[in-house]
């Protein structure tokens, strides 16, 4: 089956401390994203990619770091710098460099909670 | 950033069809109007997108008139399943505005 997975669905950790969380996809696109979502709240863009080696900052880059070294994988690490941690985190990736109207397919998402 | 408005929340029944509609005053001649449903707990899922005039899926109908400062997203016959929250987006070609859901519209489907 084609699509994105992402790992693990929970994480737990405590303040301070750096953490990786994984996105992998398996449809051949060239671009990928990485979202926040708080509770009761929209997606905010952290970071995207549209081709691999390359990646933009979002909205909310600030504590965040990201790599694309493969072209199925766009991993975000969650840096102590980063004030609220505490979030939903979502990644997607879409056909297309050029361009950024196509369909957006998304993860299921990995809840990381922060203490 | 592109902006788009839509109301937080809206409640209709089972078989009736269901309108929601977006705003976007500020619309550039290279965007798309973009629409996503969310349930909780998990990522959105594309149902349709449009540049102007109308267009239909197998799930859905978007209505973008003229001048293209909204949209409506048509939903028919809903389903109890069709409970979920719906983001309208203005994707913009080439780089990342509109890239951030707002807060979206709330459906609540009754039986």
């Amino acid at each position: 089956d084609g699509g994105i997975t992402q790992s693990p669905k929970y994480l737990f950790r405590k303040e301070g401390q750096n953490v990786t969380l994984s996105c992998e996809q398996n449809l051949n696109h060239d671009a990928m994203y990485w979202y926040r979502q708080d509770p009761g709240q929209g997606l905010r863009l952290i970071y995207y990619s549209q081709i691999v080696n390359d990646f933009q900052k979002g909205d909310i880059a600030e504590g965040y770091s990201v790599s694309r070294e493969k072209k199925e994988s766009f991993p975000l690490t969650v840096t102590s710098a980063q004030k609220n941690p505490t979030a939903f985190y979502l990644c997607a990736s879409s056909r297309g460099a050029a361009g950024l109207t196509y369909e957006q397919y998304f993860g299921p998402g990995t809840r990381l909670t922060v203490t | 950033l592109a902006k788009t408005t839509q109301p937080i929340s809206m409640d209709s029944y089972e078989g009736q069809e269901v309108n929601i509609t977006c705003s976007h005053n500020n619309i550039a001649t290279n965007d798309y109007i973009t629409w996503y449903q969310q349930f909780p707990s998990q990522g959105p899922r594309f149902i349709i997108q449009g540049y102007k005039t109308k267009v239909t899926n197998e799930v859905a109908s978007l209505f973008i008139p003229a001048d293209r400062k909204s949209s409506t997203l048509s939903l028919p016959r809903v389903s109890l399943s069709d409970t979920a929250v719906y983001y309208c987006l203005e994707q913009r070609g080439g780089g990342a505005d509109g890239l951030t859901f707002g807060k979206g519209t709330h459906l609540i489907i009754q039986p």
